[in-house]
């Protein structure tokens, strides 16, 4: 069955120090999302691709987060540096369609982020 | 903008009690309703979903009717089994913001034996 991969599941890092996330979505999946969810709150949007191209970043921490997904396929989500506040589970989800909005978004099991 | 707001948890149940968890929504557009299942230390699944007005979603014994009148989406099940304990979240998605979805803050579920 074909699913959403993320590495690694589990992260501590050091404040200041820098990290990231990647992600491999299902093979043909056009749009890519990364979500952040904080502990007990729902997730939040963080960046959404559609192919290669930033639909939406509107929410992205631009001073410490990049996301790029080069060749439209996978996907890594850098924070530089990091803050106690990045704790977090990020969860990336793929979706086939690309205007459609009744195609599901499949996610994946996320990486669990500790800043120390 | 799009919001969702769904009744806090934990909700603690008994086996074979009936489950109810309200969610309510505004959206700016005619959304897509859904409901997602987080199991502990995994990502999101997709439980159910409705697409228009009066539709109603249903898998493994929940369902969930899309309320256009009261902007609502309640997740009902009849029956509940230990094994349904989770983290349960309403989402809504709008064509007109990128078909992102918005979630609310998740009812966290426990089913005791």
């Amino acid at each position: 069955e074909a699913e959403v991969a993320q590495s690694p599941r589990y992260k501590i890092t050091e404040k200041s120090q820098a990290v990231a996330f990647w992600c491999d979505p299902i093979s043909g999946h056009a749009t890519l999302y990364w979500y952040r969810q904080i502990l007990g709150q729902g997730p939040e949007l963080l960046v959404q691709f559609q192919d290669e191209s930033v639909v939406d970043d509107s929410q992205l921490p631009k001073d410490r987060f990049s996301a790029e997904r080069l060749k439209g396929v996978d996907s890594t989500l850098k924070i530089q540096p990091a803050e106690l506040g990045d704790s977090a589970m990020y969860l990336c989800a793929s979706s086939f369609g690309r205007t459609s909005m009744n195609t599901e978004a499949f996610f994946g099991q996320g990486t669990r982020l500790t800043v120390v | 903008g799009n919001s969702v707001t769904q009744m806090e948890g934990p909700v603690t149940l008994s086996e074979e009690a009936f489950l109810t968890i309200n969610c309510t929504y505004t959206a700016t557009g005619y959304p897509s309703l859904f409901w997602y299942v987080q199991y502990p230390g995994e990502g999101l699944q997709l439980l159910l979903k409705a697409t228009k007005a009066d539709d109603k979603g249903s898998n493994k014994g929940f369902e969930a009717t899309y309320r256009k009148e009261t902007t609502s989406f309640h997740l009902e099940k009849g029956s509940v089994q230990v094994s349904d304990s989770a983290v349960y979240f309403c989402a809504l998605r709008v064509g007109a913001a990128g078909n992102k979805l918005t979630f609310g803050g998740g009812t966290r579920v426990l089913v005791k034996p």
